[in-house]
């Protein structure tokens, strides 16, 4: 059974930048057919969508977020990574890795991580 | 990009039926899929694609697809099914981009 567990710093200052890693144990992240994700959630709000890596490293950004978003894999330590630079408050969130898939007209995650809160403050 | 709107609250007396609908452009061309969200826990995928409910997941739940409209049914809620509801699809841009819906925050009477 695949588990996906975030790790990194739970507080980043305002105008640096914000690195997670999501470590897969259960299954390898060079398996194809699966879009390996970062989703965050502003305290009290709702899910947003930030971007994904497929394992041979293609990446597809949410437009708003795009300017300042970096994900990479790391298929040796079965790991993903993301980097948000320029971070402000309104980057405080939960920020969960998932494991996506799309097949035809139909998506979805499955399994998320447990997910991590990332404070920005001075 | 496009938005996916979620009424923000239902309610259900226990043991009755609640539908969940998720209203958007790319519901049109795209299946949703479902989560459930706990407070505190991350969300838990309940149903994906035309109506597929993964390993685990009571078949109480149920889903359905009616032109932008995408509806999650709870046939029979049970006081465990009280949480927060999210849908989410492809963006209808027809780029590798996905969107969440506002969520609904169901409450079991």
């Amino acid at each position: 059974q695949v588990q996906l567990q975030e790790s990194g710093p739970g507080l980043v200052k305002p105008s640096q930048t914000l690195s997670l890693t999501c470590t897969v144990s259960g299954g390898s992240i060079s398996s194809g057919g699966y879009y390996w994700s970062w989703i965050r959630q502003h305290p009290g709000k709702g899910l947003e969508w930030i971007g994904y890596i497929y394992y041979s490293g293609s990446t597809y950004y949410n437009p708003s977020l795009k300017s300042r978003v970096t994900i990479s894999v790391d298929t040796s330590k079965n790991q993903f990574s993301l980097k948000l630079s320029s971070v402000t408050a309104a980057d405080t969130a939960v920020y969960y890795c998932a494991r996506g898939r799309r097949d035809g007209y139909q998506n979805w995650f499955d399994p998320w991580g447990q997910g991590t809160l990332v404070t920005v403050s001075s | 990009s496009s938005e996916l709107t979620q009424d923000p609250a239902v309610s259900v007396a226990l043991g009755q039926t609640v539908r969940i609908t998720c209203q958007g452009d790319s519901l049109r061309s795209y299946y949703a899929s479902w989560y459930q969200q706990k407070p505190g826990q991350a969300p838990v995928l309940v149903i994906y694609g035309k109506n597929n409910r993964p390993s685990g997941i009571p078949d109480r739940f149920s889903g359905s697809s009616s032109g932008n409209t995408a509806s999650l049914t709870i046939t029979g809620a049970q006081a465990e099914d009280e949480a927060d509801y999210y849908c989410n699809s492809r963006d209808s841009s027809g780029n590798h981009h996905y969107v969440f819906g506002t969520g609904t925050k169901v409450t079991v009477l």
